[in-house]
């Protein structure tokens, strides 16, 4: 069945670095991917999506491209601010969402 | 001018009791989803609608029940409360065209607490 694997549970950063949040999916076609944001205390927010092959989202400096070899749609940031920390979902829309289990990214001033 | 309110926001409920989760969305959408969020779950979807009087089965249906009595509110029942059902609760809602395919919506999670 149609499911998405977020490696790492919670990546820890100093500000300015460079962040990869690793996202990989499993789904036959062309399935919609999403990359979530949720904030202490809130709910999940869109971040952007994508639905074709070699596709970029953007949202916020954040960016991923969609890869059908690989099938993978990783998460990345060129310089993080202690601003976004928070916990990341990828997700996978085909007959309906699927999301995968979060990863929690702090980063340090 | 937030579109999808929750209430309450949080509640605590003795084991057995029925409690009820409200969700109303002001985004005109046909969708909307009940999710439940543990530590080290992520999000899983419990109950979701596309048509107002119809609800459908996620993947964690059991020991919760759905209502849909109009486009813009959809509740949540848990009718035997007990202490596996403590966690945050999510509202979801988004456009019609496939429940997969369109941008979701939360609102602001309700923490419920079964003592």
């Amino acid at each position: 069945g149609d499911s998405v694997t977020q490696t790492e549970g919670q990546v820890a950063l100093s500000e300015e670095d460079f962040l990869t949040i690793h996202c990989n999916y499993s789904a036959s076609g062309y399935p919609a991917l999403f990359w979530y944001v949720q904030y202490p205390g809130e709910g999940p927010q869109f971040l952007f999506r994508a639905s074709r092959d070699k596709e970029k989202g953007s949202s916020r400096g954040f960016e991923a491209t969609y890869d059908k070899g690989t099938t993978s749609f990783h998460l990345r940031k060129a310089s993080v601010q202690e601003s976004d920390s928070a916990v990341y979902y990828c997700a996978l829309g085909g007959n309906r969402i699927f999301f995968g289990d979060g990863t929690q990214l702090v980063v340090k001033p | 001018e937030a579109a999808v309110t929750q209430s309450p926001r949080s509640k605590v409920a003795v084991t057995g009791g029925k409690v009820t989760l409200s969700c109303h969305q002001t985004n005109n959408h046909d969708y909307m989803y009940w999710y439940r969020q543990d530590t080290g779950h992520g999000l899983r979807l419990i109950h979701y609608s596309y048509v107002a009087d119809s609800t459908e089965k996620g993947d964690i249906p059991d020991g919760y029940k759905a209502s849909r009595p109009s486009q813009e509110n959809f509740s949540l029942i848990l009718e035997l409360a007990s202490l596996s059902q403590t966690a945050v609760y999510f509202c979801a809602s988004s456009e019609g065209g496939g429940a997969g395919q369109d941008t979701q919506y939360f609102g602001p999670g309700t923490r419920l607490l079964v003592l």
